[in-house]
């Protein structure tokens, strides 16, 4: 079975602060893919990114950045910066084969404070 | 990215009453569809999966009858809410998978009065 956990429930900053949310992981699967997504108040999900299992490596876009840690089985999202229209619950996602179900994490309300 | 639409954004219907939700993948085909529901402040739980041409696969826990899954073409798939009762209120949010990838319809909230 898969597992997805977001242990912070709810998350306040200051504008311009930097802010990581917490993702981690359970598989027995040695090939999946792990998700972003944010939801602003409106409820569309918009997608953040996408990592595979096999790929470690840490990507940059913009003011968002992810950590791949195999080892811990953690994917954690940092948003550096952050402004007040990041204000939006973030989901992290996970899947065992390209475009089959998701397994989503509880979410992460952000409020982002000016 | 690929368009999936879901229609209607938002319904507000009577308690007892049957409300039908469409998603649509307007430029691929889409084998299989995702249905999700959503309870305020809560995550987003798989409700079924549904293949075209044939029977919808419902998670445990998830009445088959009461959540009528049709998906007849390879770019339609429609979610009906039968009898609906106000712990049926949710926003449901539906994935269409083409190849390789699954996108994400627009999100239904539906309030049972």
């Amino acid at each position: 079975a898969q597992k997805v956990t977001q242990a912070q429930t709810e998350i306040s900053v200051v504008e311009k602060e930097d802010v990581t949310l917490d993702c981690v992981y359970e598989t027995r699967d040695t090939t999946y893919y792990l998700f972003w997504y944010k939801q602003p108040p409106s409820g569309e999900l918009v997608f953040l990114i996408r990592r595979n299992s096999f790929d470690e490596q840490n990507e940059i876009s913009g003011r968002y950045s992810w950590n791949f840690q195999k080892s811990t089985s953690s994917f954690n999202f940092t948003i550096t910066a952050s402004q007040v229209v990041d204000s939006a619950v973030y989901f992290c996602a996970l899947n065992k084969a390209s475009g089959s179900r998701l397994t989503f994490g509880e979410g992460t309300q952000l409020t982002v404070n000016p | 990215g690929a368009v999936v639409s879901q229609h209607p954004s938002w319904v507000i219907c009577k308690s007892g009453t049957s409300v039908k939700i469409e998603c649509r993948s307007l430029d691929f085909q889409a084998t299989t569809m995702f249905w999700y529901r959503q309870f305020p402040k809560q995550s987003l739980m798989l409700m079924a999966t549904s293949n075209e041409g044939s029977k919808a696969t419902y998670e445990q826990g998830v009445e088959k009858d009461k959540f009528l899954i049709n998906h007849a073409s390879l770019t339609l798939s429609t979610l009906t809410v039968t009898s609906a009762h106000p712990e049926d209120s949710s926003f449901y949010i539906c994935s269409a998978r083409d190849n390789s990838e699954a996108f994400f319809g627009q999100g239904t909230r539906l309030t049972v009065v």
